[in-house]
C-alpha cells in the first residue's frame, strides 16, 4: 500500500463545475498537507498548504483536512479551462528544510468550456 | 517569497555526452534541496537528496554515479547526468524549502524543470 493514494483520473467536468480532489494516507505522523498545481511540462505551483487539521480557503480553492480519517481534499468552485492542469498532493512531517515531500499520483483535471 | 530557478529548461543531448542541471535558490538559503525525476503522465519520483557541503543521499534504485549532484554552496546545487543514454530522457526538477518559519509560510518551491532528450 502507498503511503498516499491519489486517484489519477483524469477527471473531466465541465466549466463552472465544483470540483472536488481527494487523497488518502496512512502515516498519522503527517503534519503538513500541500495541494500542487502542475502544467505539461512545467514545476509544480503550490497552491493551497495546510498545517494539521481544518480549512482553508483562498479565491476559489478550499483545502480541507481530516486527520481523524487521514483524508484531505481540494475543492474548487466556478471551474475555468484554466484550471486544467494535474493537482498533486503531498505531505511531510515537518516543514525544515531537510524533509522531504511524500506524493500522491496526481489527478488530471479537465475543464470542458 | 521563496524562488527557485532552474536552467536549462529544454536540452538535448548525444547519446554517451554529460549534461549539468542547475538549481539555484534566489531569495533563501538552500541547506537541502532535492532532485526528481518525471515520467509521461506519472508523479515525481524523488532522485535524491542534496546537501549542501557533503554528499547526496540517493533514493534506492539510483544510480549514483550516473547522477552527480554537487550542493557547493547554500543556494546552488547542479545534478550532472553522465554519460546519457535515451533512457534517461526524462523531465528533472529540483525544489528546496527556505526551512524554518519561512518554510512553514511558502512550503517547497520548485524549479520550472529541464526536459532532457537524448538521442
Amino acid at each position: 500500500q502507498k503511503e498516499v493514494e491519489q486517484d489519477p483520473g483524469p477527471l473531466s467536468v465541465p466549466e463552472g463545475a465544483i470540483v472536488s480532489l481527494n487523497c488518502t494516507y496512512s502515516n498519522s505522523a503527517f503534519q503538513y498537507f500541500m495541494w500542487y498545481r502542475q502544467y505539461s511540462r512545467k514545476g509544480p505551483e503550490l497552491l493551497m498548504y495546510t498545517y494539521s487539521s481544518g480549512n482553508k480557503e483562498d479565491g476559489r480553492f478550499t483545502a480541507q483536512v481530516d486527520k481523524s480519517s487521514k483524508y484531505i481534499s481540494l475543492f474548487i468552485r466556478d471551474s475555468q479551462p484554466s484550471d486544467s492542469a494535474t493537482y498533486l498532493c503531498a505531505m511531510s512531517l515537518s516543514m525544515d528544510s531537510n524533509y522531504q515531500l511524500i506524493w500522491g499520483a496526481g489527478t488530471k483535471l479537465i475543464i470542458k468550456p | 517569497g521563496a524562488v527557485v530557478s532552474q536552467h536549462p529548461s529544454r536540452v538535448i543531448c548525444k547519446s554517451g555526452t554529460s549534461v549539468k542541471i542547475e538549481c539555484r535558490s534566489l531569495d533563501f538559503q538552500a541547506t537541502t534541496m532535492f532532485w526528481y525525476r518525471q515520467f509521461p503522465k506519472q508523479s515525481l519520483m524523488l532522485m535524491a537528496t542534496s546537501n549542501e557541503g557533503s554528499k547526496a543521499t540517493y533514493e534506492q534504485g539510483v544510480e549514483k554515479d550516473k547522477f552527480l549532484i554537487n550542493h557547493a554552496s547554500l543556494t546552488l546545487s547542479t545534478l550532472t547526468v553522465t554519460s546519457a543514454h535515451p533512457e534517461d530522457s526524462s523531465f528533472y526538477i529540483c525544489s528546496a524549502s527556505p526551512g524554518g518559519g519561512h518554510g512553514r509560510k511558502y512550503g517547497y518551491t520548485f524549479g520550472s524543470g529541464t526536459r532532457l532528450t537524448v538521442v
